[in-house]
């Protein structure tokens, strides 16, 4: 069975810094998928930047990115120019085959962003 | 609107009641997930539906059951409520993999907004 773990259950940064949320997980397949998931206090979850575990290159969306160390079995996330609209829940989780599978979800970590 | 439909957004029970959380998935597709997310144990996969038969289990109570009916939509059973049931209870949908136009492949993986379930 795979565990995803977030050791940081809250964290602050101020606007326009930079913050990374770290992840680890545990995992015995080769080829799999991790994602990390915004929850704002709306409640919906909201996908932000997904990793295939076979491309070495990190994955890139606008200020998000990730640092993916597959042999440590580490996917952090890296916001850039923090904006007061990523105050969230910040959710890392794990899939083992794209489509038909489920995602095992770590604790989350709550990021709040102030002026 | 992500597509995926549930009702109702909020309900509140007593304990020992049951009650059924709907979900309608995104046009075509044929997977259908149930979630928990509550304060103690995170968000957890509860159970999934394929075309209509279950296809995987996870921590679900025995007295949680689900189905998937022919138009694709799913039910949530719960009964004999307890006040450690009160959640968010999340419902996904996801199709078949395809290519989007960035070389991507789109795995279409989506959430509902959710169903809050209070037990009283």
């Amino acid at each position: 069975a795979q565990t995803v773990t977030q050791s940081q259950p809250e964290m602050s940064v101020q606007e326009a810094e930079t913050v990374t949320l770290s992840c680890t997980y545990d995992t015995s397949e080769n080829n799999y998928y991790l994602f990390w998931y915004k929850q704002p206090p709306s409640r919906q979850m909201i996908l932000v930047i997904r990793q295939e575990a076979y491309k070495q290159q990190n994955a890139t969306e606008n200020r998000f990115s990730v640092n993916f160390q597959k042999a440590a079995k580490s996917f952090s996330l890296k916001i850039s120019d923090s904006q007061l609209g990523d105050t969230a829940m910040y959710f890392c989780a794990f899939m083992k085959n794209l489509g038909y599978s489920t995602l095992t979800f770590g604790k989350g970590t709550m990021l709040l962003v102030s002026p | 609107d992500s597509g995926v439909t549930q009702t109702p957004k909020h309900l509140i029970t007593a304990t020992g009641q049951r009650v059924t959380l709907r979900c309608s998935p995104r046009s075509g597709d044929l997977s259908v997930y149930w979630y928990q997310q509550s304060l103690d144990q995170g968000l957890q996969f509860l159970i999934q539906y394929y075309n209509g038969e279950e296809r995987a289990k996870g921590n679900i109570l025995e007295r949680f059951s689900a189905q998937q009916f022919p138009d694709l939509h799913s039910e949530l059973n719960l009964s004999s409520l307890e006040l450690g049931d009160s959640a968010l209870y999340f419902c996904a949908s996801s199709g078949t993999p395809t290519i989007g136009t960035g070389g991507q492949w789109d795995y279409g993986y989506t959430f509902g907004s959710g169903t809050r379930l209070t037990v009283v």
